[in-house]
C-alpha cells in the first residue's frame, strides 16, 4: 500500500514569505507527528495528532508555525514569516494509534524547505 | 528529559566489514527505534524493539534495558548500506521520540 507522501519535496522562498507544507499519512492511521531537522542537528519533535485534534503543540518553535489535520487525513504545516533559521527538512509520520507504547512511526521522504 | 547519544558520529568501512554503530540514554525507555536515512532521501524505521534482539537480513539490532544501551550490527556491509543511522527512544506511553543526531556510516567498495 501507499505510504507516507509530503509535498512539496523541495520548496525555496524568500523571507518573510508564508508556507504550506502538506503531509498524507498512511490510509487508516489515527496518528500524526511533524519533525523538523536542521543542517547537522538530530531530529526535533514540532506537533503531534490524534484524530484532528493537536494535544501537544510544545514543539512549535514560535507562533509563526501552525498546524491543522482533516479529520484523520492529510496535515498542513504552515509557517508564516518565514526566516532562514526556518530552513530544515520537514518530516511527517504517521501511526496507526498512540497509546501502545511500542507503536511504530512510518516517516514520509520529507520537504526540504530553503529560506533566502 | 532523555539524552541520546550515538558512537561513532561517522563510520568509514570497507565493503565487507561488519559494523557496529551505539546508542545509550540516559532514562528508561519502554521502546527504541533504529531508523535508516539516505542522502537525500526519507527515513525508513529498521527496528523498534523493548528488549533483546531482532535481526533483519543483515541487520541486527539489540537491546540492554538495564545498561540502556543499544547497538546496530551490519554483516557483510555493502556500499548500499552507506547512510545515517538514528536512534530514538520512546519512555513509558509518551508518543515523542528523542533521537539521536545520527551515525553517518560509508561503505567503500
Amino acid at each position: 500500500g501507499a505510504g507516507v507522501s509530503q509535498s512539496p519535496s523541495n520548496k525555496v522562498t524568500e523571507k518573510g514569505k508564508d508556507v504550506e507544507l502538506r503531509c498524507d499519512p498512511i490510509s487508516g492511521h489515527t496518528a500524526l507527528y511533524w519533525y523538523r531537522q536542521r543542517l547537522g542537528q538530530g531530529l526535533e519533535f514540532l506537533i503531534y495528532f490524534q484524530g484532528n485534534s493537536a494535544p501537544d503543540k510544545s514543539g512549535l518553535p514560535s507562533d509563526r508555525f501552525s498546524a491543522e489535520r482533516t479529520g484523520e487525513s492529510v496535515s498542513t504545516l504552515t509557517i508564516q514569516r518565514t526566516q532562514q533559521e526556518d530552513s530544515a527538512v520537514y518530516l511527517c509520520a504517521s501511526s496507526p494509534f498512540w497509546q501502545s507504547s511500542y507503536n511504530e512511526q512510518f516517516f514520509g521522504p520529507g520537504t526540504r524547505l530553503t529560506v533566502l | 528529559k532523555n539524552e541520546v547519544e550515538q558512537s561513532p558520529q561517522n563510520l568509514t568501512a570497507q565493503e565487507g566489514e561488519f559494523i557496529t554503530i551505539n546508542c545509550s540514554y540516559s532514562v528508561g525507555i519502554s521502546a527504541l527505534h533504529w531508523l535508516q536515512q539516505h542522502p537525500g532521501g526519507g527515513i525508513v524505521s529498521l527496528f523498534m524493539l523493548s528488549s533483546g534482539k531482532k535481526k533483519h537480513g543483515r541487520l541486527i539490532a539489540t537491546i540492554n534495558i538495564q545498561e540502556k544501551h543499544s547497538s546496530l550490527h551490519i554483516t557483510a556491509s555493502h556500499p548500499r548500506d552507506s547512510a545515517v543511522y538514528i536512534c530514538a527512544v520512546r519512555e513509558g506511553s509518551n508518543y515523542k521520540l528523542t533521537f539521536g543526531k545520527g551515525t553517518l556510516l560509508t561503505v567503500n567498495p
